[in-house]
């Protein structure tokens, strides 16, 4: 069993606040790793897809970087507003074509 | 929409029952992927079906079992239920466009919850 770590497991930050959450995997055997947003009743959509040592992607206000030789990933929100949520999951993929989700880091970002 | 149906949604059923839950996969995808979400838990990964051929298998108990048709929908077969099993059951799928491992993103539908009592 391969561990895929996030950490925090849950934040909550106001209105505003910028943050950012770490996504820890084995730095052996890459291929790709993906960021999903998981909002409460939904299903996980993607928000990422990295898969180069360096790689840095951004959408909007939410960014996230990739380093694949230590093995982390970090995902920023900047100026986190109410409707960024959610449950951020980040998930790991191996030459081996296995996906290995972490658990999350839950977002609450307070009026 | 992420243009991935799971069918049923809802389902309560008994030990010892046997259950099939299905999933349709965006026009085009050719991956399929099964997850098992249990309550307090992480996407435990099932198992993953390309074109109609098994890919790659995680976690996925004897009990169960899976596969792909050559209309590319999607089936998991649960059998011999246990209270351990009631969980919500993801179904997500990729575009491949070539063999190897997959790098693009996972379209999810919007889940089978299972109870079992």
């Amino acid at each position: 069993i391969l561990n895929v770590e996030q950490s925090p497991q849950s934040l909550h930050v106001q209105e505003g606040d910028s943050t950012n959450f770490t996504c820890s995997f084995p730095s052996s055997n890459f291929y790709a790793l993906h960021w999903y947003r998981w909002e409460t009743a939904k299903s996980p959509e993607a928000l990422f897809v990295m898969t180069l040592n360096g790689d840095e992607k951004k959408k909007g206000r939410i960014s996230a970087t990739l380093n694949t030789k230590e093995g982390y990933s970090y995902l920023y929100i900047k100026g986190s507003q109410p409707e960024d949520s959610a449950t951020y999951l980040c998930a790991f993929i191996d030459t081996g074509n296995q996906f290995y989700f972490g658990t999350g880091t839950s977002l609450t970002v307070i009026p | 929409d992420s243009g991935v149906t799971q069918t049923p949604k809802h389902l309560i059923t008994a030990t010892g029952q046997r259950v099939t839950l299905r999933c349709s996969p965006r026009s085009g995808d050719l991956s399929v992927y099964w997850y098992q979400q249990s309550l307090d838990q992480g996407l435990q990964f099932l198992i993953q079906y390309y074109n109609g051929e098994e890919r790659a298998k995680g976690n996925i108990l004897e009990r169960f079992s899976a596969q792909q048709f050559p209309d590319l929908h999607s089936e998991l077969n649960l059998s011999s239920l246990e209270l351990g099993d009631s969980a919500l059951y993801f179904c997500a799928s990729s575009v491949e466009m070539r063999a190897g491992p997959v790098s693009g993103e996972l379209f999810f539908g919007e889940g089978s919850r299972l109870t079992v009592l």
